[in-house]
Order: structure tokens, then sequence, then C-alpha cells
């Protein structure tokens, strides 16, 4: 059974760089035809998809974030990572990591998700 | 600003069926597969049906999807008060390059 974990920093001051990493279990991040996302959610409002990224490397990212977003990869410790750049209040969600299945681009496996407040 | 539009609330006694529309363009459901997502309170998502109308194991055939030109829907019969949820529709979208959620649609059992 896959299994994915959030983790960093629960709160982050404005204009700083928000930096969260998913650790995967239960399989390789390698193995099959998979994708590894990050998906956010202000408290009360819906699902805001933010990119995705192959462990070939290659990305895609939500155009309205794409200026401040990094998304990379680990295959030594089976994680991936986030980094969101210029955070202001406005980036204050909960933010999930999810797998991704080629095709359907249905996100199958998600992690509990993590709060990040950004305030000073 | 979701480009994939849904009711915000639908609501149905226990037992009767309800259906939740998720109308987009011919850049996305048009184009590309429709997956369903539920979201418990306080949980993360879970999803629900992938490929317009197929459901992962584990899922309840009380589920259905279906997809037509650029709209999609998602029924749930014999409703029972554990399907008190969220739920968002989403899709590749090829102009975006990205994916889309929908706007999300409360379900309440009455």
């Amino acid at each position: 059974q896959v299994q994915l974990q959030e983790s960093g920093p629960g709160l982050v001051k404005p204009s700083q760089t928000l930096s969260l990493t998913c650790t995967v279990s239960g399989g390789s991040i390698s193995s099959g035809s998979y994708y590894w996302s990050w998906i956010r959610q202000p408290a009360g409002k819906g699902l805001e998809w933010i990119g995705r990224i192959y462990t070939s490397g290659s990305t895609n990212y939500n155009p309205s974030l794409k200026s401040r977003v990094t998304i990379s990869v680990d295959t030594s410790k089976n994680q991936f990572s986030l980094k969101l750049s210029s955070v202001t209040a406005a980036d204050t969600a909960v933010y999930y990591c999810a797998r991704g299945g080629y095709g359907s681009g249905s996100l199958d496996y998600w992690g509990q998700g993590t709060l990040v407040t950004v305030s000073s | 600003q979701s480009v994939l539009t849904q009711p915000p609330s639908v609501s149905e006694a226990p037992r009767q069926r309800v259906t939740i529309s998720c109308s987009g363009s011919s850049s996305n459901i048009g184009n590309n597969a429709v997956n369903w997502y539920q979201q418990l309170p306080g949980k993360a998502p879970k999803l629900l049906i992938y490929y317009d109308d197929l459901l992962p194991s584990g899922v309840s055939d009380r589920f259905s999807g279906s997809k037509s030109g650029t709209s999609a829907s998602l029924a749930i019969s014999g409703l029972q008060s554990e399907d008190e949820a969220d739920y968002y529709c989403a899709a590749w979208d090829d102009s975006l390059n990205g994916y889309v959620f929908g706007t999300g649609t409360k379900v309440t059992v009455l």
C-alpha cells in the first residue's frame, strides 16, 4: 500500500520561501507510470493544483503560480519536494502531495495534508 | 477561479439519488478524462471516479460517473449519511497545460 507523508515548517514569514517534502513509502517513487503532484486548499475553499513532476524530472506547473514554484524529486530518498517563493498570506493553506497516473491523470494516493501558515 | 463549474451544494433525503454536474470546455472535459474526488470533513480528498466512469477498487458502486461533450456528472444512489462530503470534478486542461479542479459541491443528506 503506497503512503505519502508531507513534512516541513508549519509557519513561514511573508516574502520567504515555503519548502515542503513528501516522503513516499510502500513502493519506489521510480516504479510504474506515475507522476507526483502538489495540491493546496485554503481554509474553507476548494482544491488548487500546484504542479507535478515525473521521475525523469519533467515538470508541469499551474500557470498562476509558475513564476514562484519549483518541484523536484530525489529518487534515492523516495521523496519529492515543493518550493514556493515570495509567499504572502494568500499562500496560507493545507498542502497535499499525491500520486498521479498517466492517461486519466487521476490522483489515486494522497498524503494527509499539512497546514502552512504565512505570517510574521 | 476554476474553469470547471459545479453547483455549490445539493441535498437529498437518505436512500434517494443525487446528481452533481461539472461543466467545462473543449480544452478540458471535452478532450480529456474526468476524475471525481470525495473529501470528507477534515480529511484528504479520495479518488472516487477516474476515466469518466471507472470506479477504483474499494469504492462503492452507489457512485457512478458519466460524460457528454463538455460536461460530466457524478451520481450517488441510495444516499447515506456517510456520503456527506465535498465532491470535486477534475481534468487536464490543454490550454492551461495544467490540471484543474471544479469549484466543488457540498452534499447534504437531509
